[in-house]
């Protein structure tokens, strides 16, 4: 079965310290995953995907197909970071986005 | 460039009547999603429409519903409403169904059912 786990529905860090927000997906074919972020009272918006290997806002995500996970990575968590975070696949050929549960990140002063 | 809008914002209905929310795609793109986001469950794929045309479906029993007009503007209805229905109601727009293609979603509708 397709699905995104998103272990953590909280996480709370210090400012200045590294931020690691965990996704594990199970899909058979080759996965598209992705990071969408929802700060408060804003729509949700595609942070990066893996297949531009970018880095938005400081975060990174490396696709690790051995340990089927897309952890979002920042060494230096910024009080602006505080916001719910999602983790998403796309399926190929049904072309479906299946959502984690998302994960609240909120970074203290 | 206008995003993706969702109306009503906010409905109020009670059990066994039926809802019907709308969302305008932005402008160019075919494909609309359909997602509910029930307090504590993220974001559960209801309904995928392409083209007016139906792709896929989530796990929603068939009161679920929705279609997809010709200017490729969607509607969702909920018959029979069930308390549990009361959720966020996203809407999502991309340029095609394809493989890549960035999503962006509308604000949202609240359904509240009493």
């Amino acid at each position: 079965a397709q699905r995104v786990t998103q272990p953590e529905k909280l996480l709370s860090v210090f400012k200045g310290a590294p931020v690691e927000l965990k996704c594990n997906y199970s899909y058979s074919g080759s996965p598209e995953l992705f990071w969408y972020v929802q700060y408060s009272r804003q729509r949700l918006q595609l942070l990066l995907r893996h297949i531009s290997r970018e880095s938005i806002k400081g975060f990174t995500a490396d696709l690790n197909k051995g340990e089927t996970s897309f952890h979002l990575k920042k060494p230096f968590a910024q009080e602006e970071d505080s916001a719910m975070y999602y983790c998403a696949l796309i399926t190929t050929g049904t072309y479906k986005y299946i959502f984690g549960t998302g994960t609240r990140l909120k970074v203290l002063a | 460039e206008a995003g993706v809008t969702q109306s009503p914002t906010h409905l109020i209905k009670t059990r066994g009547q039926q809802a019907t929310l709308r969302c305008s795609p932005i402008s160019g793109h075919t494909s609309v999603y359909w997602y509910q986001q029930a307090l504590g469950l993220g974001l559960q794929f209801l309904l995928w429409y392409d083209e007016g045309e139906e792709r896929n479906r989530g796990n929603f029993p068939p009161r679920f519903s929705g279609r997809q007009f010709p200017n490729y503007s969607s509607e969702l209805n909920v018959n029979a409403l069930e308390l549990e229905d009361s959720a966020l109601y996203l809407c999502a727009s991309s340029l095609t169904g394809k493989t890549g293609n960035t999503i962006y979603f509308g604000e949202g509708s609240w359904l509240t059912v009493v």
